[in-house]
């Protein structure tokens, strides 16, 4: 099975700050790669497939980049609803394991 | 606009059995597969299982083989889970989702497994 390993798991940061999460896979897995976001008592929300292509909807500060084993979230210029846990998951093989979040925490 | 409705979830005893359901609407049910994961609460996201798109083939996480079962009623636009053989560590928030990629999600039902 592939693994997936988020650093870090959690954040401080303030509106305005610019964000980066990483994501390692245990093998490669192309672009074969979803972000998603979840705030305390929803449901998770796509935000990124592909490991690049952003949802419909998703503000452009959100990007995502990387292949095969590593992979890139980024949010340029942090807003306050952006406070949230963020997650990666592969959906190369199955199963199509998630990595361990990374919560995104007011500075 | 995609909906995704989850229910059956709720209170059962440890080697007991429940079965969850998940109506869906507003997109072609048949030509996805449909996944379930599943969350303990505070805890991160676990990919449990995802069905084929005739029902055919099934995948689960190793954790669940042997006592879930997947299945769906295409006629219906329906997706279930079969839990059996429930432990402590099943209790989560049980969330289906459109696609082998997971594109959107339900609301989640809630699993508790307790004596």
């Amino acid at each position: 099975d592939i693994q997936m390993t988020q650093s870090p798991s959690s954040l401080s940061a303030s509106v305005g700050d610019r964000v980066t999460i990483i994501c390692r896979a245990s093998q490669g897995i192309r672009s074969d790669l979803g972000w998603y976001q979840q705030k305390p008592g929803k449901a998770p929300k796509r935000l990124i497939y592909s490991a690049s292509i952003l949802e419909s909807g998703v503000p452009s500060r959100f990007s995502g980049s990387g292949s095969e084993t590593e992979f890139i979230l980024t949010i340029s210029s942090l807003q306050p609803e952006d406070f949230a846990t963020y997650y990666c998951q592969h959906h190369n093989t199955f199963p199509r394991t998630f990595g361990g979040g990374t919560k995104v925490e007011m500075k | 606009e995609v909906q995704l409705l989850e229910s059956g979830g709720g209170l059962v005893q440890p080697g007991g059995s429940l079965r969850l359901s998940c109506a869906a609407s507003g997109f072609t049910f048949s030509i996805y597969i449909m996944t379930w994961v599943r969350q303990v609460p505070g805890k991160g996201l676990e990919w449990v299982s995802a069905i084929s798109t005739d029902g055919g083939t099934a995948y689960y996480e190793d954790s669940v083989k042997g006592r879930f079962t997947i299945s769906r009623d295409n006629s219906k636009n329906t997706l279930y889970l079969q839990m059996n053989s429930l432990t402590v560590d099943d209790t989560a928030i049980y969330y289906c989702a459109k696609g082998g990629w997971t594109d959107d999600w339900g609301q989640g039902t809630l699993v508790t497994v307790s004596s």
